[in-house]
């Protein structure tokens, strides 16, 4: 069965550059979740996404954003990248209302020098 | 802020044994989910249990809820090495949205 797909599975930046995280959910989710995951730690929720709206937002700094677009894949895109941002992102999807179940994806491993 | 959290931290047991790994979390909820991790990898998706719910199977697996205790524990009978990952109780709290609410995790290593 098909999975939820990260791009890339890993990515190494400087301090202040920009990175561009993607997801893409299972076919026919219509909802994705973006979580961090720093070293030792567990996963925060990020923000959300249903249906090509944002539905809810964690702790997300502002130097983050993200959107989904039409075919449901989300992009996580990240500015002015700090040494703390250094951590695995995690998309999940699911079926919107219908399932509570967020199938996660691989991850992407972030390191920023 | 922190819902789930997760004891022991630290779990080492060896294969055969059963591992308990219990999970308490502050508010109310729709449901609890239990998710595996290994090592720097993906989080997998293991049981959930709805809030109206007292006990679960699957497998080996055995999740319980208290929801006037505001806990869980998971029971992994039977342990093998290749259950050696940290996992983590989630909690979803109702809404419109499903977001997760993640535990510390508990470290569970199965020796051969």
């Amino acid at each position: 069965a098909a999975g939820v797909i990260q791009s890339p599975r890993h990515l190494i930046k400087e301090k202040r550059e920009t990175a561009t995280l993607k997801c893409y959910p299972i076919p026919r989710h219509d909802t994705v979740y973006w979580y961090q995951q720093g070293p030792g730690q567990d996963p925060q929720f990020l923000i959300s996404f249903y249906e090509k709206m944002q539905s809810d937002k964690g702790s997300i700094p502002d130097r983050f954003s993200a959107q989904q677009f039409s075919d449901y894949h989300s992009e996580l895109n990240m500015s002015s990248l700090e040494l703390g941002d250094s951590a695995l992102y995690f998309c999940a999807s699911s079926l919107g209302q219908l399932e509570e179940t967020q199938y996660f994806g691989p991850g992407t491993r972030l390191l920023v020098l | 802020s922190q819902q789930g959290e997760e004891d022991p931290q630290a779990l080492s047991i060896q294969e055969g044994e059963n591992a308990t790994m219990n999970c308490s979390y502050k508010t109310s909820i729709n449901n609890l989910q239990w998710y595996r991790q290994n090592s720097g990898r993906g989080l997998v998706h293991l049981i959930l249990i709805r809030s109206n719910e007292r006990e679960k199977h699957s497998g080996r697996l055995r999740v319980t809820l208290d929801t006037s205790k505001k806990s869980s524990s998971l029971l992994i009978t039977a342990s093998r090495a290749a259950d050696t990952a940290s996992y983590f109780c989630a909690t979803e709290s109702g809404g419109s949205n499903y977001k997760l609410t993640f535990g510390k995790g508990t470290l569970l290593t199965v020796n051969p």
